[in-house]
């Protein structure tokens, strides 16, 4: 299969920190990505973690993967309404040459 | 540094009418490069991708079609526009095994 599973939706206050998690189903998964997208823009890579890692941060960003139960969480720290955006999550397989599989994006909104 | 050049950013055609978005790539050679739309309120869906000049892949059957005539130029065209082809445009590329670098995207609307 190469369904790639998100919740839709995620509400957080400002300051508080936000978890948005991702499922997927292909165990030859090489890379896997976070995107952002803001209102009315093309998305923007967030950050990437390959497969032989469990844990990654980058400053306000902690990217958690699971492997075994092929899960990948994305946790922003102290969350700002600039953070306001969808989040899409999306896996590469073994080939460089094969799309990226995406999921449908969890929109984050970030109450003040 | 590469850079990827979408456009145009806003567009509204009547029914019937054609359709051709265009995207370039520059600062790289021999880049994959994708069509995706994203329908309102949706996921992103890929339409066409290309790996090579010439070589182009159709991941949905539908009344758009896909042209690379040039290693940096992918093209998305139709000769007659549906009201469901409403959307928005998202031209990308990427080498190898690298993330996906976006366009800014074209809002397109029929009417």
């Amino acid at each position: 299969g190469e369904d790639v599973e998100q919740s839709l939706f995620l509400s957080v206050r400002e300051g508080d920190s936000s978890v948005i998690n991702c499922t997927y189903t292909d165990s030859s998964s090489t890379y896997l990505y976070w995107y952002k997208q803001e209102p009315g823009a093309g998305l923007q890579l967030l950050t990437y973690i390959f497969s032989n890692m469990d844990m990654k941060q980058d400053q306000r960003l902690t990217v958690l993967l699971n492997k075994k139960d092929k899960h990948l969480s994305l946790r922003i720290a102290d969350t700002q309404t600039g953070d306001s955006a969808i989040y899409f999550c999306a896996e590469s397989r073994n080939s460089g040459n094969t799309p990226l599989v995406f999921g449908k994006g969890t929109r984050l909104s970030v109450i003040a | 540094s590469q850079t990827i050049h979408q456009w145009p950013a806003t567009l509204v055609q009547p029914v019937g009418s054609p359709l051709s978005l265009e995207c370039t790539v520059e600062g790289t050679s021999n880049p994959n490069l994708y069509w995706y739309r994203q329908a309102a309120g949706r996921g992103l869906q890929l339409l066409f991708y290309s790996v090579g000049i010439g070589q182009i892949s159709s991941e949905v059957p539908q009344n758009l079609s896909a042209s690379r005539p040039q290693d940096r130029q992918f093209i998305l065209s139709s000769k007659k526009l549906l009201l469901s082809d409403s959307g928005f445009y998202l031209c990308a590329w990427s080498a190898g095994q690298g993330g996906y670098t976006f366009g800014s995207g074209t809002r397109l609307t029929v009417v």
